[in-house]
């Protein structure tokens, strides 16, 4: 049984550009959540779909945006991006709001 | 708002010697608790999760926590630490927002085991 995948696993942007990562939910899963982990933090909450909606946003700008396909797969979008973006990313999987499973992370680097 | 706090930013041990970590949450309502582990460069791994019931929840690894709402704190301790143990450690909560769960994390601690 595959746990969640993201891809892809390290990125080099620059400041200003657009990024796309994607997720993959554990099997039998069908919503996705996201979270930002700055170097020495814990992660951050950016936004969670279900449904293929954008169900609950954490304090993050407009610039972060996300789609859920039917598949229950998802894809985090930054746009214009800043030095402060460079971070870990994760995604989690659940089955609604049960317990949530972390993939291996995007690991983003904007120079 | 909901918030998570581990006091503890480093832990040394000696591998064999017995381990507690520390977590201290606050939040309105029942908690919804867990402790994730997590690898240089890797993703989260759960470990335990406090929902309900027995306060003493035993988790993978050999790794256990006590939940003590008097205190709002969620400890994590293992008898024996094994050099493998070796990681950061995050307390997280789990708050409800109309029908969506998220969770907030501490800013966790990490372990280090001296052989």
């Amino acid at each position: 049984d595959a746990g969640v995948t993201q891809s892809p696993t390290h990125l080099i942007k620059t400041r200003g550009q657009q990024v796309t990562l994607r997720c993959s939910p554990k099997s039998g899963h069908d919503t996705v959540s996201w979270y930002q982990q700055a170097l020495g933090q814990g992660p951050q909450f950016i936004f969670q779909y279900y449904e293929e909606e954008e169900r609950q946003r954490g304090n993050f700008p407009d610039r972060f945006s996300g789609h859920q396909f039917p598949n229950y797969s998802s894809e985090l979008n930054v746009n214009a991006l800043l030095l402060g973006d460079s971070a870990l990313y994760l995604c989690a999987s659940s089955l609604d709001t049960d317990t949530q499973y972390f993939g291996p992370g995007t690991r983003l680097t904007v120079l | 708002a909901q918030s998570v706090t581990q006091p503890d930013i480093h832990i040394t041990v000696s591998e064999g010697a017995s381990l507690e970590l520390r977590c201290n949450y606050s939040y309105g309502a029942t908690p919804y608790l867990f402790w994730y582990v997590q690898s240089p460069g890797q993703g989260l791994q759960l470990l335990l999760k406090y929902f309900s019931g027995d306060t003493l929840v035993q988790g993978i690894k050999g790794f256990e926590a006590e939940f003590k709402r008097s205190q709002s704190s969620f400890n994590l301790r293992k008898p024996s630490v094994h050099w493998s143990d070796a990681a950061e450690y995050f307390c997280a909560v789990a708050s409800i927002s109309g029908s969506a769960r998220q969770l907030t994390f501490g800013s966790g601690t990490q372990l280090t085991v001296l052989p």
